[in-house]
């Protein structure tokens, strides 16, 4: 079980800012939300992470609901070369060895 | 970040040979890495974790005698598809995380892509 639900596909235009959404209302108090992202015929790339409050780098950020049921990953000015399948995943908090659950995942179509 | 490489990025091989995929730690030690398939259009499927020093363990309808598994060195695990058949024709992708230290992410290979004719 991925213990996340994502859309299947969404598309955002050039320079407008990616919101992807995540559930994942079974999460437990010591799993982080996760995200990757796959570009075609590539390994995922990590992106981000986050337990409760929001987090910000330099590819994304990461909205967490308060009752952390839910996420959103903000890309702030998508590119054409952002355009992949992200992944939203749960997973606990010393995952420095575990195995990672992929889901369906959101195939994000950016734009001209 | 860290750097995961796979080897070979892609091979075609014949109905009943064996392919031999390797994944390597560039810059950190890994006491476990993780091997996944993708088939097309498909999300990644965990097939086993590769433990350095000891039996990989393998997820439920992985075929261990099949997909064997090799983790010798703290860089480097193998990935050997015995008698391959056309239906193992997929994408596989390795993962690792540094042994040492607190690490959040995983570092994924670029993937080999195997076609069996």
């Amino acid at each position: 079980d991925a213990k996340t639900t994502q859309p299947t596909s969404m598309d955002c235009a050039e320079g407008r800012a990616a919101n992807l959404p995540c559930n994942h209302s079974t999460i437990s108090g010591n799993e982080y939300v996760y995200w990757y992202r796959q570009i075609h015929s590539q390994g995922p790339q990590y992106i981000i992470h986050g337990l409760k409050n929001n987090e910000t780098n330099e590819m994304a950020s990461l909205i967490i609901t308060e009752d952390r049921k839910s996420s959103t990953l903000i890309l702030p000015h998508a590119t054409l070369r952002d355009t992949a399948v992200y992944y939203c995943i749960v997973n606990l908090i010393n995952n420095a060895g575990n195995m990672l659950t992929f889901g369906g995942g959101t195939r994000l179509m950016v734009k001209p | 970040g860290a750097v995961v490489s796979q080897h070979p990025s892609r091979v075609i091989c014949k109905s009943g040979t064996s392919v031999k995929i390797e994944c390597r730690s560039l810059d950190f030690q890994a006491t476990t890495m993780f091997w996944y398939r993708q088939f097309p259009k498909k999300s990644l499927m965990l097939m086993a974790t590769s433990n350095e020093g000891s039996k990989a363990t393998y997820e439920q309808g992985v075929e261990k005698d099949k997909f064997l598994i090799n983790h010798a060195s703290l860089t480097l695990s193998t990935l050997t598809v015995t008698s391959a058949h056309p239906e193992d024709s997929s994408f596989y992708i390795c993962s690792a995380s540094p042994a040492a230290g607190v690490s959040y992410e995983q570092y994924f290979g670029p993937g080999t892509r195997l076609t069996v004719t």
